[in-house]
């Protein structure tokens, strides 16, 4: 079955800092997804990309972050000064279609902000 | 403001059946999502739903009543692997923003 990858699984970084995320999401899909999972709690939609633009956000979505698809396989989340309160797993997310039913989600960056 | 509630954690036993419920209050409503995570793992997809009624996959099956804004995943035959958190997801009205729940723990017990 085609899946979404992501590196790194586990980032380190002290805060202040600026990190990049990357996603290749499958091969034949056109929507993609962030979405950001703090230990413990639920997962919080981010960001939606379709068409070389953002599609939708969400309110934690601010200027601190941003996302690109620098090429036609990797998409990423960049994420500036990094605070504490940062630290999560982020997941990233790919779809066919805006309607299709199912998101694929791939494993997941572990972003520990020290 | 997007409100989704399901309980935090049950317990059933091995070979039983149990039921998940998920109580919804959105802005907008463009389908329910029923999502499996295991601890340390991206959420896979269960199953969904958009029109009144039941979806049937397996051992798994989801219910949706759009005007009580209820949803229920029914888990049948209930294994040991079957113990993972079950998230509850809306699809708000632009077809490209989700809403979660904070899922429930099962834990099934021999």
């Amino acid at each position: 079955e085609p899946e979404v990858t992501q590196t790194p699984s586990h980032q380190v970084t002290q805060m202040g800092q600026e990190v990049i995320l990357r996603c290749v999401p499958i091969s034949n899909h056109l929507y993609f997804y962030w979405y950001r999972q703090i230990l413990g709690q639920k997962v919080e939609f981010l960001v939606s990309f379709y068409n070389n633009e953002i599609s939708e956000k969400s309110e934690i979505f601010d200027d601190q972050f941003s996302v690109e698809r620098p090429d036609g396989s990797n998409f990423t989340l960049k994420i500036r000064s990094t605070k504490l309160e940062d630290s999560a797993m982020y997941f990233c997310a790919s779809s066919e279609s805006a309607g299709t039913i199912r998101q694929y989600f791939g494993p997941g960056t572990r972003l520990t902000v020290t | 403001g997007q409100n989704i509630d399901q309980p935090t954690e049950m317990t059933a036993t091995e070979g039983a059946i149990v039921q998940i419920n998920c109580t919804y209050q959105t802005s907008g409503f463009n389908g329910l999502f029923w999502y499996q995570q295991h601890a340390g793992e991206a959420p896979t997809f269960l199953s969904y739903n958009v029109l009144d009624g039941l979806e049937e996959k397996g051992r798994f099956s989801s219910f949706l009543s759009r005007s009580k804004g209820y949803s229920y995943l029914l888990l049948k035959e209930l294994q040991m692997k079957d113990s993972a958190s079950y998230l509850c997801a809306v699809r708000g009205n632009n077809f490209n923003k989700f809403y979660f729940g904070s899922g429930t723990k099962l834990n099934v017990k021999p």
